[in-house]
């Protein structure tokens, strides 16, 4: 079955202490994304890839990393989360020739107390 | 002032009625048009994919793009319970593969 995984689905940690949340996609696609989805801000970028070691910053990369070390594996990094970075987050997927036409995972839910 | 501005809703309609979902959007270098439908505790899933102007139909859905209105519509006919949701509209520019602005989403409610 063709999907976009992300772990964990549920998260809460606490302030500064790093966290990774993973994505996987078994489409073979070479872009994928992340992405924040707030009340009343709705889906904003943070970071995609076109391919394996090519990244770019969307419209919030700040305080995340990513890496695209493996075509299928696409992980955000918080490096030291605070509490403005709780929110649902969703990793997406696409491949070269339908660009425009993502697959999303199912969400992870981060708090940051 | 947003790119991408959509009908906030929330929205509650009886079944059966059409629905009209709406998008206006500012950047005229937009050329793909999509939506997303996105169920409670679920990832947004592809519902409609249009390029340039026009209209698109798939079953009960319609998606109608006028790029000299920058004004993109979905219509829903004979709606369902289960269509329920939230509604996403969703841009590209044709140079900018793999990014795309979305609207803040219009949540539907189809009461039986």
């Amino acid at each position: 079955e063709a999907q976009v995984t992300q772990n964990p689905r549920y998260l809460i940690t606490v302030t500064g202490k790093k966290l990774t949340v993973t994505c996987s996609q078994n489409m073979n696609h070479e872009y994928m994304s992340w992405y924040r989805q707030d009340p009343g801000l709705g889906l904003r970028q943070i970071y995609y890839s076109m391919n394996v070691e090519v990244t770019d910053k969307g419209d919030v990369p700040e305080g995340y990393k990513v890496s695209r070390k493996e075509k299928r594996n696409f992980p955000l990094i918080l490096e030291s989360p605070s509490p403005n970075q709780t929110s649902l987050y969703f990793c997406a997927s696409s491949s070269w020739d339908r660009e425009n036409i993502q697959y999303f995972g199912a969400g992870t839910r981060l708090s940051v107390l | 002032q947003k790119e991408v501005e959509q009908d906030p809703g929330p929205l509650s309609v009886p079944e059966g009625a059409i629905v009209s979902l709406n998008c206006t959007y500012s950047n005229s270098a937009f050329q793909y048009f999509m939506w997303y439908r996105q169920y409670s505790r679920k990832g947004p899933e592809l519902l409609m994919y249009t390029y340039s102007s026009g209209n698109k139909e798939d079953g009960r859905f319609t998606a109608q793009v006028d790029k000299s209105s920058k004004y993109i519509s979905l219509f829903i006919r004979d709606s369902q319970p289960s269509d329920s949701a939230t509604y996403l509209c969703a841009m590209s520019p044709n140079t900018n593969a793999g990014k795309s602005t979305f609207g803040d989403g219009t949540t539907l409610t189809v009461k039986p």
